[in-house]
């Protein structure tokens, strides 16, 4: 069955450093793929997709995150630190199941950034 | 253009009892999904509206259900509360089906099951 799998489920950068969020799938063709953020008490805001084409997306707030077919990989990037980047993050990849798609969330990645 | 607003923001009830909550979609959005957040379960999917119809359910009880209306507004309900269904309710709007298109989440509905 399709999953997404976020292996790190705290992290703790200084602010001005780089960050990379970890994030894996299965899946057996090409998926649709998003990042998604939620800051305490509110909803998740995008931050950017992958559905096709240039491998590298770029995403609001200076977030990138590249498809990495043969790493079954997606991983988020940021190369400076903002203490308002402190969040959790969320990997979600479209699954099909019984003929339709439905969107299914990794654990999330709880950020935080020392000033 | 307006987000994905979700109404009551906060919920208190007791066990037992029942509750409606609301979600009005991005203008020109026909789908609405339901998705409900606990620390322990994360996010799960509940269902799928698209042009008031159920397209897509998740692993819930039947004690969970919804309905879209046709300006795609979207309510679920939960009869017989227990505590477990404490937790965030998100609503999420896309303009296509939600597997092909990007969803778009409202700030959630906060119920709390005494």
């Amino acid at each position: 069955a399709q999953s997404v799998t976020q292996p790190d489920i705290h992290i703790t950068v200084s602010e001005g450093a780089s960050l990379e969020l970890r994030c894996n799938y299965s899946y057996g063709a090409t998926p649709y793929l998003f990042w998604y953020v939620q800051s305490p008490g509110q909803g998740l805001q995008l931050l950017l997709k992958y559905f096709s084409g240039d491998t590298l997306v770029q995403g609001i707030k200076g977030f990138e995150a590249e498809f990495k077919r043969s790493q079954s990989s997606f991983n988020l990037r940021k190369p400076s630190v903002h203490w308002s980047d402190a969040a959790e993050y969320f990997c979600a990849v479209v699954r099909i199941s019984g003929g339709y798609n439905k969107l299914i969330f990794g654990a999330g990645t709880r950020l935080a950034v020392h000033p | 253009k307006a987000g994905v607003t979700q109404t009551p923001r906060y919920l208190i009830k007791t066990r037992g009892q029942q509750v409606t909550l609301s979600c009005s979609p991005i203008s020109g959005h026909r789908s609405v999904s339901w998705y409900q957040q606990t620390p322990g379960q994360g996010l799960q999917f509940l269902f799928e509206y698209f042009s008031e119809t159920q397209r897509n359910k998740g692993n819930f009880p039947g004690r969970f259900s919804g309905r879209q209306f046709s300006n795609s507004r979207s309510e679920m309900n939960v009869s017989t509360l227990e505590l477990g269904d404490s937790a965030l309710y998100l609503c999420a709007s896309s303009k296509g089906l939600a597997g092909s298109d990007t969803q778009y989440f409202g700030p959630g509905t906060r119920l709390t099951v005494l």
